[in-house]
């Protein structure tokens, strides 16, 4: 079946730093979306991306969708303490396939 | 509510069991689909509906696994005779439909366990 294959797996950084997190596929994918999971809570849709070479931004969070429509990253700039938690990089429409997510930790 | 809303919230039963988890979507929502997360993994696509229709059951592991959703708001997921290895957060989503398919709202999830 498919699968998304994001890196890293984990991301220990200093509050005020960049993140970058990326995802790649085996297969194409016409949308890709980037959620994010805090403790106890479901997934959150952070970003929505719908064609190859698209760039969108949702406040410090930048996200790109691949030209090959097989890969996409996530940057997030200026790290905050609230930004803690699991980011999933997501292809599909309906049926939706989750990366196996980036954890991130922010040391204050 | 403003959310997707599920119940409960956390269930455990014994090995054997029936047991029924419930989602209530947006209002207007009119895809609603289920997802199954294990620990430290992201979610997995079980069901998902549009209105009262079940559009595609693929990632429904056996057929102890059913779902409906009768009137096109509500969901049930029923699992019958339950084994341990179904012990997982259980995921609801919804969104509008159409071209707003993409933009999954998820619900807070049912933790079950199978003891």
């Amino acid at each position: 079946g498919q699968q998304l294959n994001q890196s890293p797996q984990s991301m220990f950084i200093q509050e005020g730093e960049d993140v970058s997190m990326n995802c790649t596929s085996s297969s194409i994918f016409n949308t890709w979306l980037w959620y994010k999971q805090e403790p106890g809570e479901g997934p959150v849709l952070l970003i929505a991306l719908y064609k190859a070479g698209e760039l969108t931004s949702n406040g410090r969070l930048t996200a790109q969708f691949g030209i090959t429509r097989k890969d996409s990253f996530l940057n997030i700039s200026a790290s905050i303490p609230s930004d803690v938690g699991i980011y999933f990089c997501v292809g599909g429409a309906q049926k939706l396939v989750f990366g196996q997510g980036t954890r991130l930790t922010i040391n204050p | 509510g403003a959310g997707v809303s599920q119940s409960p919230r956390y269930k455990v039963t014994k090995r054997g069991q029936d047991v029924a988890l419930r989602c209530d979507p947006i209002s207007g929502h009119v895809s609603l689909y289920w997802y199954r997360q294990a620990l430290g993994q992201g979610p997995e696509f079980l069901t998902y509906f549009n209105y009262e229709a079940q559009q595609d059951k693929s990632g429904l592991p056996n057929d102890r696994f059913s779902a409906e959703r009768p009137e096109g708001s509500i969901s049930t997921l029923t699992i019958q005779r339950t084994e341990q290895r179904d012990s997982a957060m259980y995921r609801c989503a919804s969104s509008l439909g159409g071209s707003g398919s993409v933009k999954q709202f998820f619900g807070p999830g049912t933790r079950l366990t199978v003891l």
